[in-house]
């Protein structure tokens, strides 16, 4: 265990379907990410918060929709998904008070299947 | 724009030395990172460069020079559980990281 701990490990689901990611750690950080990685590409950054606010959106499709209650939760809302969505969503926290040395800990991940 | 490159694959033989390398170009530079990903698991923090030269941390050492836009990651007397993923980025102005694809390591009896 990371830290970071990301629910549910799989999840398929149709392009109708409405499901949620959710991700939650205890470290005290700040600062929360969403990314997505596929197969042999660099991880895409989707959206920041800090201090529970949104500062980060790198133009993700409004199909994809946060949202952070609090500085230990982040959840991610899926809602008419495609066949191109499915891959690796990872979350990742950092604290943003002058540690960059310390790097980002990411959840295992949320694999997801859209069919 | 930003990049960083890094091979996609490398095999190695148990108990020798592999170098992954990692160029990039970003607007700022706030450190250079490397982590390590095994399937189906988390990325891990390795190490984390600032200034050139090299940090030494047990088998892995990496190495960075900020002029040549220029990083390594060093592996030795390789074990089969380095079987991984390994993953280079670099931290821009913004204290964002940008990611290289990562290059999988293939371990070999």
């Amino acid at each position: 265990e990371t830290g970071v701990t990301q629910t549910p490990r799989h999840l398929v689901m149709g392009m109708t379907n409405k499901k949620s990611l959710k991700c939650e750690q205890h470290l005290g950080h700040n600062a929360m990410y969403w990314y997505k990685q596929s197969a042999k590409k660099p991880l895409e950054l989707m959206f920041v918060y800090n201090f529970k606010e949104q500062t980060e959106n790198n133009s993700v499709p409004s199909r994809f929709s946060p949202e952070c209650p609090n500085s230990s939760h982040l959840f991610l809302h899926l809602h008419t998904l495609q066949p191109e969505d499915s891959a690796l969503y990872l979350c990742a926290s950092r604290s943003s008070s002058g540690q960059e040395a310390v790097g980002y800990t990411f959840g295992s991940g949320t694999r997801l299947t859209v069919v | 724009g930003q990049n960083i490159d890094q091979p996609t694959e490398m095999t190695a033989t148990e108990g020798a030395i592999v170098q992954i390398n990692c160029t990039y170009q970003t607007s700022g530079f706030n450190g250079l990172f490397w982590y390590q990903q095994h399937a189906g698991e988390a990325p891990t923090f390795l190490s984390y460069n600032v200034l050139d030269g090299l940090e030494e941390k047990g088998r892995f050492s990496s190495f960075l020079s900020r002029s040549k836009g220029y990083s390594y990651l060093l592996l030795k007397e390789l074990q089969m559980k380095d079987s991984a993923s390994y993953l280079c980025a670099v931290m821009d102005s913004n204290y964002q990281l940008i990611w290289g694809a990562g290059t999988k390591l293939i371990i070999k009896p």
